[in-house]
């Protein structure tokens, strides 16, 4: 069946440092792929999506590319900051099948 | 809009109590879920609906009910409360359940103790 792998946190970094977080997929098509954010003491908030291959979604500085190739959709940002701090979760959707979350990553930046 | 909104956002029961959960949206959704969060098993889907009076198991559906009698409201009851219950609960509403634009919307939550 359909699942999402994410790479296990806590992820700790200091502030204006890259992020990477990883994030697999197995699904057979062409899901589309999603990275939510939670921030402490709040539900889940769309970060950003790609529903095609080789399609870019950013928001806020973030970015991931939808590779088909390697089945991945990795979550990067260039420099993070202490207001990044929050939980992220992978996720894949596809035709017949709700969406289905990884298990989350949490980030934690300091000054 | 208020997006989704959920009640109460903390709850302690007793075990063998009931409640329900509140869960509303004002997006004109069809689609509307309950999950729990629970640490090291991120999101898991309870139950589901894809539209008024239409509902249907998620992944872990055992001791929790659900009704849609509305698109705008999707409560979730516990009929008897489990120390396994204890959880955070979230509702979340979207256009549709499935395919490329599944953006779901997220409430934001409520956190459950049961002792």
């Amino acid at each position: 069946g359909n699942s999402v792998t994410q790479m296990e946190g806590p992820v700790t970094l200091s502030e204006e440092a890259f992020l990477t977080i990883n994030c697999t997929y197995t699904a057979t098509g062409y899901p589309s792929l999603f990275w939510y954010v939670q921030y402490p003491g709040e539900g889940l908030q769309l970060l950003l999506k790609a529903t095609k291959a080789d399609d870019k979604g950013s928001n806020k500085g973030f970015e991931a590319t939808y590779r088909k190739e390697t089945t991945s959709f990795h979550l990067e940002k260039g420099s993070v900051q202490v207001s990044d701090s929050a939980v992220y979760f992978c996720a894949l959707s596809q035709a017949g099948t709700a969406l289905i979350f990884g298990k989350g990553t949490t980030l934690s930046v300091s000054s | 809009n208020a997006g989704v909104t959920q009640t109460p956002k903390f709850q302690v029961l007793k075990t063998g109590q009931s409640m329900t959960l509140q869960c509303a949206q004002d997006m004109n959704h069809e689609y509307m879920s309950w999950y729990r969060q629970d640490p090291g098993m991120g999101l898991r889907l309870i139950h589901y609906s894809v539209g008024a009076g239409i509902t249907d198991q998620g992944e872990v559906p055992n001791g929790y009910n659900v009704s849609r009698s509305t698109t705008e409201d999707f409560p979730l009851r516990l009929l008897s409360a489990a120390p396994s219950q204890t959880s955070v609960y979230f509702c979340a509403s979207s256009y549709q359940r499935t395919g490329k634009n599944n953006e779901q919307f997220f409430g934001p939550g409520t956190r459950l103790t049961v002792l």
